[in-house]
């Protein structure tokens, strides 16, 4: 059972334009979300996080914006840049528990 | 040290053998996490650790895997009698404090095993 799912595995977006990556998840109990990047043989790394008392966080160029009612999360990054290449992958948790549920990852590829 | 370190970075063995892999995390870091990542998959995870106590072992696919810490710093992850299937990047990471607490994870580069 996914509990937490992105159903793009790939996106291609032109540099300069806003890349969209969506992730939903299916346990209500879920109230603290993440999103990481990865690079190609390096670990994944922590780019933005929200908690369920949000409906948005924003770090400078990424924006992560939570939908409870819906039970969906997206990260928007504007404008996009070739170095923003990499596998996104999501995460959750509940509160009491000890880990993160992660997604399968979206590949984001942005192209020059 | 300065990040999460994983040894070795690559390991290829036989089926049947038993390999081990090691985790430094970072110093100060209670929580130790391991995942792993199968090809085409998301991160799944394996076992958490808060100090040297493992409170969630339920991702841990089978008996055939196991791991300790020791001394609140490394961890070692042991896999006996390995099948292909096993055959993943496995990931640590380590944290000051449990999810939620805005303590995200810092993770390793990974130990990639190939079972042949």
């Amino acid at each position: 059972d996914q509990q937490v799912k992105q159903n793009s595995p790939s996106l291609s977006v032109q540099e300069g334009r806003i890349s969209i990556l969506n992730c939903d998840y299916t346990n209500s109990m879920f109230d603290y979300f993440l999103w990481y990047k990865k690079y190609p043989a390096e670990g994944p790394t922590f780019l933005i996080s929200i908690s369920s008392i949000k409906d948005k966080n924003e770090d400078g160029r990424f924006t992560v914006f939570l939908n409870k009612s819906a039970k969906h999360l997206s990260l928007h990054i504007v404008p996009s840049q070739p170095g923003d290449s990499a596998v996104y992958f999501c995460a959750a948790s509940a509160s009491g528990t000890y880990k993160y549920i992660f997604g399968t990852g979206t590949r984001l590829k942005v192209l020059a | 040290g300065a990040g999460v370190s994983q040894s070795p970075s690559n390991k290829v063995t036989e089926k049947g053998k038993d390999v081990e892999l090691r985790c430094d995390p970072i110093s100060g870091h209670t929580a130790l996490y391991w995942y792993r990542q199968r090809l085409g998959q998301g991160l799944e995870f394996l076992i958490y650790f808060q100090g040297n106590s493992a409170p969630d072992k339920s991702g841990l696919p089978s008996d055939r895997f196991s791991a300790e810490r020791t001394g609140e710093s490394v961890s070692t992850l042991t896999i006996q009698r390995t099948q292909q299937e096993d055959s993943a990047v496995y990931l640590c990471a380590s944290s000051l404090g449990p999810p939620g607490t805005n303590y995200g994870y810092t993770f390793g580069s990974g130990t990639r095993l190939t079972v042949v």
